[in-house]
């Protein structure tokens, strides 16, 4: 079955990175876009960015573009997101998730990995 | 952008209840629009997408429906296992927004 486990969350200190990883299985990993999506503990969900089958095609959401950049090794089964310039406001629980429908919707979802942006 | 709302914020009633939860977008695009379900401490589930199509494994008391920009998830009678956040959510060029959550509680 579809599973996605989701790594690399932490503590860090405003203005440092952190790589968060996904590692997939269960399915043709290059055959489904993937997405990260956030959600800060008791509030609502935020999409991310995505990334399509072949990592040709990527999207952000405007408030992370030019800090965080997402890639995918196919070889690997695995998906990235490398967050730069932390903020305080990007503290949230991080989901990587299968795209549903080529752009429309998720169909599956990792576990969450936690990100706290703090001094 | 699109900007999806959702009413009311929290839905208080009891099991075999009728819920009607609803999304209205900022502007009329496509009828792109999924619901899910989100329980405490796991990620949101997928149930109703293409405005009104169940997903695999999805119950049939709930039903989506609408177009535009007026969208509305009814659950026929509410099991006790229903009680959670949903969320609606919409895509526009693979970019996608998701509203701000109905919390249906006991």
């Amino acid at each position: 079955q579809v599973h996605l486990v989701d790594s690399g969350g932490g503590v860090v200190q405003p203005g440092r990175s952190l790589r968060l990883s996904c590692a997939a299985s269960g399915f043709p990993f290059n055959v489904f876009g993937m997405h990260w999506v956030r959600q800060v503990p008791g509030k609502g969900v935020e999409w991310v960015g995505v990334i399509n089958h072949d990592g040709g095609n990527i999207l952000y959401a405007d408030s992370v573009k030019g800090r965080f950049t997402i890639s995918r090794d196919n070889s690997r089964n695995t998906l990235y997101l490398q967050m730069n310039s932390l903020r305080g406001e990007d503290t949230a629980l991080y989901y990587c998730a299968r795209d549903y429908g080529v752009g429309k919707y998720i169909d599956y979802w990792g576990q969450g990995t936690l990100v706290t942006v703090s001094s | 952008e699109v900007v999806l709302t959702q009413s009311p914020a929290t839905l208080s009633l009891s099991p075999g209840e009728r819920a009607s939860l609803s999304c209205r977008a900022s502007q009329s695009g496509n009828n792109y629009l999924a619901w899910y379900q989100q329980k405490p401490g796991q990620a949101p589930r997928l149930l109703i997408y293409d405005a009104s199509t169940r997903a695999p494994g999805t119950p049939a008391r709930f039903s989506g429906s609408g177009s535009g920009t007026d969208f509305t998830l009814t659950i026929s009678s509410l099991e006790p296992e229903d009680f959670a956040l949903y969320y609606c959510q919409q895509c526009t060029d693979w970019r996608l927004t998701f509203g701000g959550g109905t919390k249906v509680e006991i």
